[in-house]
């Protein structure tokens, strides 16, 4: 199966901080990847996508950095709220199949 | 809200027992992805439905199947269920087979006793 790992499995950050998520995946030939923000009981929910031919892709507070050469992928969030708090997974596409990651535990402290 | 609902949100069962977890996709969405959530593990691919024709396999028991009927919707079937089966079970729909984003449902959380 295909690999795809997380650098830290927490983070803690001051609210107003930004953020940066990292996430390293194994598969050379993934040209689709997404982050996902899943709060408690709830259903991961699509952040941002960015696809093999881009290396950066920015949506609101969030930008999403793509670097192929070592198959490493990060999301940074800007001025981290309260509400950012959560799991975050960075999910690979090879084919027609996604590879999620364990997911990286945000904590924004007040 | 995804626009992926999931019923039941909740199942408690016994062991050896059957159990079957629904999904409705996003309007539109053809594709219907099934996932479990243990705790502490990653989203596990099970099973992929297009227009009603499995498109893909993952780490799905014998034990375990789903179908994708007419109107889009799909169930997936869980029977001799075991300790180990209690997880999330996440329905997910996109709206082409390839390199779009997944929307989930908030899933459905089954306890085995």
């Amino acid at each position: 199966g295909e690999s795809v790992g997380l650098h830290l499995p927490t983070l803690s950050v001051q609210e107003g901080d930004n953020s940066i998520i990292n996430c390293a995946y194994s598969n050379s030939a993934s040209d689709y990847f997404i982050w996902y923000k899943q709060e408690s009981g709830k259903g991961p929910q699509f952040i941002i996508d960015i696809r093999s031919n881009m290396d950066k892709r920015q949506g609101q507070r969030v930008t999403v950095l793509l670097n192929k050469t070592v198959k490493h992928l990060s999301l940074q969030i800007a001025a981290t709220q309260p509400g950012d708090s959560a799991v975050y997974f960075c999910a690979e596409n090879t084919g027609n199949q996604f590879y999620f990651g364990t997911g990286t535990s945000l904590t924004v402290i007040p | 809200d995804s626009g992926v609902t999931q019923t039941p949100k909740h199942l408690i069962t016994a062991t050896g027992q059957r159990v079957t977890l629904r999904c409705s996709p996003r309007s539109g969405d053809l594709s219907v992805y099934w996932y479990q959530q243990s705790l502490d593990q990653g989203l596990q691919f099970l099973i992929q439905y297009y227009n009603g024709e499995e498109r893909a396999k993952g780490n799905i028991l014998e034990r375990f199947s789903a179908q994708q009927f007419p109107d889009l919707h799909s169930e997936l079937n869980l029977s001799s269920l075991e300790l180990g089966d209690s997880a999330l079970y996440f329905c997910a729909s996109s709206g082409t087979p390839y390199n779009s984003p997944l929307h989930f449902g908030n899933g459905t959380r089954l306890t085995v006793t």
